[in-house]
């Protein structure tokens, strides 16, 4: 029953390094989702991937980049981390648009630390 | 685009009482789509209710209700005979025509005493 599932659940990094953070769903859903939670803020979407092949920006594209592998993997690449990027990263995934009831479902998060 | 707006930063609440989260949102899509997510401090993300736009009944699920009041744009989570398990953050989210995209508020604090 693992849903979707991130790897790694924390990480530390230096300014300017570069990172994938990778991110599976087994419940063979189309779309898939990468937001940013920031303290005392809710999530912001970074990018999303409606459905296989294709890839749009959210509210907050800057520094990152994605790339769906397939229907089950959807990941987030950061090529210069900046202090900014620190954050806990979400992953999610949803059967269809927000017109049915099928809500995203979302893994347990990445806690990204850039000094 | 929508905006989602949880003017309650905390919130408290005794045991076994019910407690009203508030929600308004503004969108300019003409469909569009409601959610409440709850995030205990281990972190998760956990669905809880949806309320369709043209849904004519408030959405329930067990202890959640959604107060839907269009006219008004607000979605308030309405939490009855709260639980210890109850304290978290809670986050109103909304989706319109863009695909799947999800506009979350700020949160609400919720803490449950006993």
């Amino acid at each position: 029953n693992a849903g979707v599932t991130q790897t790694p659940k924390f990480q530390v990094l230096k300014t300017g390094q570069s990172m994938t953070l990778q991110c599976a769903q087994d419940m063979n859903h189309n779309s898939m989702y990468w937001y940013r939670q920031d303290p005392g803020m809710g999530l912001r979407l970074i990018y999303y991937s409606a459905s296989e092949g294709t890839t749009d920006k959210g509210e907050v594209p800057n520094g990152y980049n994605v790339s769906r592998l397939n229907k089950r993997e959807f990941s987030l690449r950061l090529e210069s981390a900046a202090p900014s990027q620190t954050s806990v990263y979400f992953c999610a995934s949803s059967d269809v648009g927000v017109f049915s009831n099928q809500p995203q479902h979302f893994g347990d998060g990445t806690r990204l630390s850039i000094l | 685009a929508q905006k989602i707006t949880q003017t309650q930063p905390g919130m408290f609440v005794q045991e076994k009482e019910a407690v009203t989260l508030d929600c308004t949102y503004d969108t300019s899509d003409p469909s569009y789509g409601l959610f409440w997510y709850k995030q205990p401090s281990s972190g998760e993300m956990i669905f809880l209710i949806y309320q369709g736009s043209y849904d004519q009944q408030n959405a329930t699920e067990g202890r959640y209700s959604l107060n839907f009041q269009k006219a008004r744009k607000s979605a308030n989570l309405v939490i009855s005979a709260s639980q210890l398990g109850d304290s978290a953050m809670y986050f109103c989210a909304a989706g319109g025509t863009s695909y799947g995209k999800l506009t979350f508020g700020q949160g609400t604090i919720l803490t449950v005493h006993p």
